[in-house]
């Protein structure tokens, strides 16, 4: 069956440090990824997508995720995090032809100054 | 451009009441979906509408019921709230593999 892991529910980081949120997904096939941010009472807006081709990927506001076909993830990095980062990221996987798409739990990311 | 607009955006109910959240968006997109959101569960999908006139059962069906009305619109009916589907419910819509989600409505059974 098809699933999403987010080992970490919660992750502090201070303002400037570099950001690694860990995704790992159950998948036989090449998966399409996603990772989402949710700011406090608000919707989910997509940060960015691999469906293909480079293995890195850029997103908005400076994110970026590698795709590890070997490790089975989907990490989300960003150089250097700004106190506007503080939100909750999910991971997501679907795949060409799928209706659904799965998500995991969650990584709440807390800023401090 | 609304994007995907959910109303009530906050609803308190009492066991046994019934109501419905809605769900329209703009896009144009043939795709449309309900989740629900608990602490420490992620997103579960509880039904799904990939074109007008069809819908299909996701994860958490039970407990709801839900209507394509047109291409826009894409309703979720709780018939008898009860307490356990106290949660943030999301609709979301679809084109090319990406989905687009509202902002969600707060959902407390009492």
């Amino acid at each position: 069956a098809q699933s999403v892991t987010q080992p970490d529910i919660h992750i502090t980081v201070s303002e400037g440090a570099s950001l690694e949120l860990r995704c790992n997904y159950s998948y036989g096939a090449t998966p399409y990824l996603f990772w989402y941010v949710q700011s406090p009472g608000q919707g989910l807006q997509l940060l960015l997508k691999y469906f293909s081709g480079d293995t890195l990927v850029q997103g908005i506001k400076g994110f970026e995720a590698e795709f590890k076909r070997s490790q089975s993830s989907f990490n989300l990095r960003k150089p250097s995090v700004h106190w506007s980062d503080a939100a909750e990221y999910f991971c997501a996987v679907g795949a060409q032809g799928w209706n659904q798409f799965y998500f995991g739990t969650g990584t709440s990311l807390t800023v401090i100054p | 451009n609304a994007g995907v607009t959910q109303t009530p955006k906050f609803q308190v109910l009492k066991t046994g009441q019934s109501m419905t959240l809605q769900c329209a968006q703009d896009m144009n997109h043939n795709s449309m979906y309900w989740y629900r959101q608990d602490p420490g569960m992620g997103l579960r999908l509880i039904y799904y509408s990939a074109s007008e006139g069809t819908t299909d059962k996701g994860e958490v069906p039970n407990g709801y019921n839900v209507s394509r009305l047109n291409k826009r619109e894409f309703s979720l009916r709780l018939e008898s709230a009860a307490p356990s589907q106290t949660s943030v419910y999301f609709c979301a819509s679809m084109t090319e593999n990406i989905q687009y989600f509202g902002a969600g409505t707060r959902l407390s059974v009492l």
